[in-house]
């Protein structure tokens, strides 16, 4: 069964204090790995698609890279505007599942 | 609006009554997926459509969930004899085509009381 992880839970920064947020996935072949960020009361928003191993993805203030076994979302220099619950999901590579299957996120706070 | 919406963004219904959950997806794509998700959890999956079918049903937590995309566009999640345990935020994607980024809508509250 296809499962994801994410950790931390909660992650609370200073704003310009640099961290990363990690996604470990078991899946039956690796299709993608999507990452999303999702602020409270609305649905999820997109922000990159990764397919292989070793791949790498920049957005502003945000970098995701993929292994293996998992990714991580590396934030620099945040401001209070990320502030936020990003969200990875995987798509299995067999042709029966198409959807994602969903880690349970993790909740990013910057301070000011 | 070039974004998925979703209508009533609120729904607040009493146990036992019947739902309905729309779902406008994006113009010209293909493919569109329902989502449940539960406070502090990430969405589940539910039901897949490739344009008018559904081509994966297999989230459906039982048979009071059923959906329909008749014309291939927008589509409609219908709950019937809601219970409590159902409550949730109700999210809706859609995709060009299969296997490709997912975009999804505000999603819908539904509240059983």
């Amino acid at each position: 069964e296809d499962q994801v992880t994410q950790s931390p839970e909660a992650l609370r920064l200073q704003e310009g204090e640099s961290s990363s947020l990690n996604c470990s996935y078991t899946v039956s072949g690796l299709r993608g790995l999507f990452w999303y960020r999702q602020d409270p009361g609305k649905g999820p928003e997109f922000l990159f698609t990764l397919y292989s191993a070793g791949e790498e993805k920049e957005k502003e203030r945000l970098k995701a890279t993929l292994t293996k076994k998992e990714s991580f979302l590396h934030i620099t220099a945040p401001k209070p505007e990320d502030s936020a619950t990003y969200l990875c999901a995987v798509q299995a590579s067999v042709d029966y599942g198409q959807n994602f299957v969903f880690g349970p996120g993790t909740r990013l706070s910057v301070l000011p | 609006g070039a974004g998925v919406s979703q209508t009533p963004s609120n729904k607040v219904t009493e146990k036992g009554k019947y739902v309905e959950l729309r779902c406008d997806p994006i113009s010209g794509h293909t493919a569109l997926y329902w989502y449940r998700q539960s406070l502090g959890q990430g969405p589940e999956f539910l039901i897949y459509f490739q344009g008018t079918g559904a081509a994966d049903d297999s989230g459906l937590p039982n048979d009071r969930f059923f959906a329909v995309r008749p014309e291939g566009s927008v589509s409609t999640l219908k709950i019937q004899r809601t219970e409590r345990g159902d409550s949730a935020v109700y999210l809706c994607a859609s995709s060009p085509g299969p296997r490709e980024t997912q975009y999804f809508g505000p999603g819908t509250r539904l509240l059983v009381l």
